[in-house]
């Protein structure tokens, strides 16, 4: 069965630091999204991205935060000077359509640690 | 705002039980539900898909209902085993994102 793939699978980083967390969505898929997991706390939605660009985001995700498909396969997250509450797991999902008639496939995760 | 709510937070049973778990949402405006198992601190894995249009959907020993408009959901596992133990989230689908609920954590005892 298809996979999303993220890489890596736990990274840890001094505050201030940049990071990039990586993904390979479902090659069929066309919607993209990343969801973080703060510890104990309900998995949260960031931003989806659709033909090359934001189609929509949260209020967490401010100016901090980037998307970008550098290519046909990866779609990457990047947070440009991490704070110690960006610590969380973060997942990379697809789906081929939207509108509701296909499910979400999530990848198994990015748990980020600042430090 | 969407808000999605799951009961119980927390769950323990004996192998071979049959139990429920209940996700509430407050828009009833959604195109779908999906219900995910997630190991502690680890991916979702998706189970059931249950469109707006329908009532229920089944896999196995899973059982997924859809009530939109008293704003309602279950997911029934029938004849439980340890390995189920998990937590299991529900999540509603409006458009563009899941709204998650908080989960819950299932432990099933041998």
């Amino acid at each position: 069965e298809p996979e999303v793939t993220q890489t890596p699978s736990h990274q840890v980083t001094q505050m201030g630091q940049e990071v990039i967390l990586r993904c390979v969505p479902i090659s069929n898929h066309l919607y993209f999204y990343w969801y973080r997991q703060i510890l104990g706390q309900k998995v949260e939605f960031l931003v989806s991205f659709y033909n090359n660009e934001i189609s929509e985001k949260s209020e967490i995700f401010d100016d901090q935060f980037s998307v970008e498909r550098p290519d046909g396969s990866n779609f990457t997250l990047k947070i440009r000077s991490t704070k110690l509450e960006d610590s969380a797991m973060y997942f990379c999902a697809s789906n081929r359509g939207t509108g509701g008639l296909y499910g979400y496939t999530f990848g198994s995760g990015t748990r980020l640690t600042v430090v | 705002k969407q808000e999605v709510t799951q009961i119980p937070a927390a769950l323990s049973v004996p192998e071979g039980e049959n139990l429920v778990l209940n996700c509430s949402f407050t828009d009833s405006a959604i195109y779908n539900l999906q219900w995910f198992r997630q190991d502690p601190g680890k991916g979702l894995t998706s189970l059931l898909l249950i469109q707006s249009s329908q009532r229920e959907q089944t896999s196995g020993r899973l059982n997924a209902s859809l009530d939109k408009s008293s704003g309602r959901s279950t997911l029934y596992i029938a004849a439980s085993q340890p390995g189920d133990s998990d937590t299991y989230l529900c999540a509603s689908n409006a458009g563009n994102m899941l709204t998650f609920g908080g989960g819950t954590r299932l432990m099933v005892k041998p």
